[in-house]
């Protein structure tokens, strides 16, 4: 089972703001970098934001990450409807000596 | 630009072995850690495995740990995953990813499928 917990779905209409939370523990979040990535439908996902708060080139400034003690959130500032999909947080986790993902997000523009 | 190209899935049965490999271009190959990340159909994402850029140090998701072997050719920018015992929880998307360290994955595969079924 997943051992970051985010809530499964989130909605906004065009142009709203939509945030997502990223909760952990001591061992992953409180001491590691958190990942964000995307993934549309039927397709691999996507790197959107790394080191907790940096976007990778390309990808648009309308998204955010941020990160506090051992829980980390990703905001999608003027949602459009290209931004639906499934989000998901990761981080590394000493106890497990591996990744960890987050139980991920569905994200709709209603 | 980053490829990362997996292949070798299909279809096996309970118990069978499985050997996916990943195609690496656009990078210098041994500089980097490698991962396998699976996802099951409609499922969220679960981490498998990963190896330094030498080889020297592996880690291994519980799940896969004595069943699955991660391995690299640093001479041919290969990765392979080495899936023995294989259970039809291991049906899956199996993705190739690539991290600046160890300890992160910026790039991704196309993935590959993988069933488990008799």
């Amino acid at each position: 089972q997943s051992v970051l917990t985010q809530p499964p779905s989130a909605s906004g209409t065009p142009g709203q703001r939509v945030t997502i939370s990223c909760s952990g523990g001591s061992s992953n979040i409180g001491s590691h970098s958190v990942y964000w990535y995307q993934q549309l439908p039927g397709t691999a996902p996507k790197l959107l934001i790394y080191r907790s708060d940096q976007r990778p080139s390309g990808v648009p400034d309308r998204f955010s990450g941020s990160k506090s003690g051992t829980s980390a959130s990703l905001a999608i500032s003027g949602l459009r409807s290209e931004d639906e999909a499934d989000y998901y947080c990761a981080a590394w986790d000493d106890s497990l000596s591996g990744n960890v993902f987050g139980t991920g997000t569905q994200v709709t523009v209603l | 630009e980053v490829q990362l190209v997996e292949s070798g899935g299909g279809l096996v049965q309970p118990g069978g072995s499985l050997r996916l490999s990943c195609a690496a271009s656009g990078f210098t190959f041994d500089d980097y850690a490698m991962h396998w990340v699976r996802q099951a159909p409609g499922k969220g994402l679960e981490w498998v495995s990963v190896i330094s850029w030498n080889g020297g140090n592996i880690n291994y998701a519980d799940s896969v740990k004595g069943r699955f072997t991660i391995s690299r050719d640093n001479a041919k920018n290969f990765l392979y995953l080495q899936m023995d015992s294989l259970r039809a929880e291991d049906t899956a998307f199996y993705y190739c990813a690539k991290g600046r360290t160890y300890y992160d994955i910026l790039h991704w595969g196309q993935g590959t499928l993988v069933t488990v079924s008799s």
